[in-house]
């Protein structure tokens, strides 16, 4: 059972360039969720779905874009790398927020921008 | 948005020893979850606790909804309790749109 899978777990970037962060589930969730931690941070919220073709911006949004195509998976989009976006990235999935479901990360993505 | 505050930051103990983390939030919420994030990176989730008391073998944790704030009890701890705790609840206290983090706190179990 893969849980929910994130590629790459590492990447360096020049600023400027873009890339994506592939994000997998395997467990039929219909919520998906990109954070971000930056050193000694908690996590902030880049953007959730609710299911497949539904998004919404979180708490730090600029600079990042996302869809949901299907069920399974949700990519983040990264466009004119930033400094500012070096950070570590999680993908996270559940069935529901609320009513006690579990929330699944995946291992993180680190991604230096240089 | 609602914040999230969790003390102490840091903490060092012996292996063995007991220790409660705190967590205070600005506004009512219907959601409150713990999590272990490990020397790793790995995030664990611990407990999901809107309110009242659960134990899950030497962890348990409260909620007081009424006074916003959570706390999450530690007893005997083990080295492989070091890492960071981190309280979580919903960004705008209620709904489906992700969790809000605090800070967390930085636990050392030292042997």
């Amino acid at each position: 059972n893969a849980g929910v899978t994130q590629t790459p777990k590492f990447r360096i970037l020049k600023i400027g360039q873009s890339m994506t962060l592939q994000c997998t589930q395997d467990m039929n969730h219909n919520y998906m969720y990109w954070y971000r931690q930056d050193p000694g941070m908690g996590l902030k919220l880049i953007y959730y779905s609710v299911g497949a073709g539904i998004t919404d911006k979180g708490e730090v949004p600029n600079g990042y874009n996302v869809s949901r195509s299907t069920t399974e998976d949700f990519p983040l989009r990264l466009e004119l790398a930033a400094p500012s976006q070096t950070s570590v990235y999680f993908c996270a999935s559940s069935f529901r927020q609320g009513s006690g479901n579990t929330i699944y990360f995946g291992e993180g993505s680190w991604l230096t921008v240089v | 948005g609602i914040q999230v505050e969790q003390s102490p930051p840091d903490l060092i103990l012996q292996e063995g020893a007991n220790s409660t983390l705190r967590c205070n939030f600005s506004d009512s919420v219907n959601n409150l979850q713990w999590f272990h994030q490990n020397p790793w990176g790995q995030l664990i989730n611990l407990f999901y606790i809107p309110s009242g008391t659960k134990q899950n073998g030497r962890l348990s944790a409260t909620t007081v909804a009424t006074e916003r704030y959570s706390l999450l009890y530690i007893s005997s701890s083990q080295t492989t309790d070091s890492g960071v705790y981190f309280c979580a609840v919903p960004v705008r206290g209620g709904g489906a749109d992700g969790l809000t983090f605090g800070k967390g706190t930085h636990l050392i179990i030292q042997p």
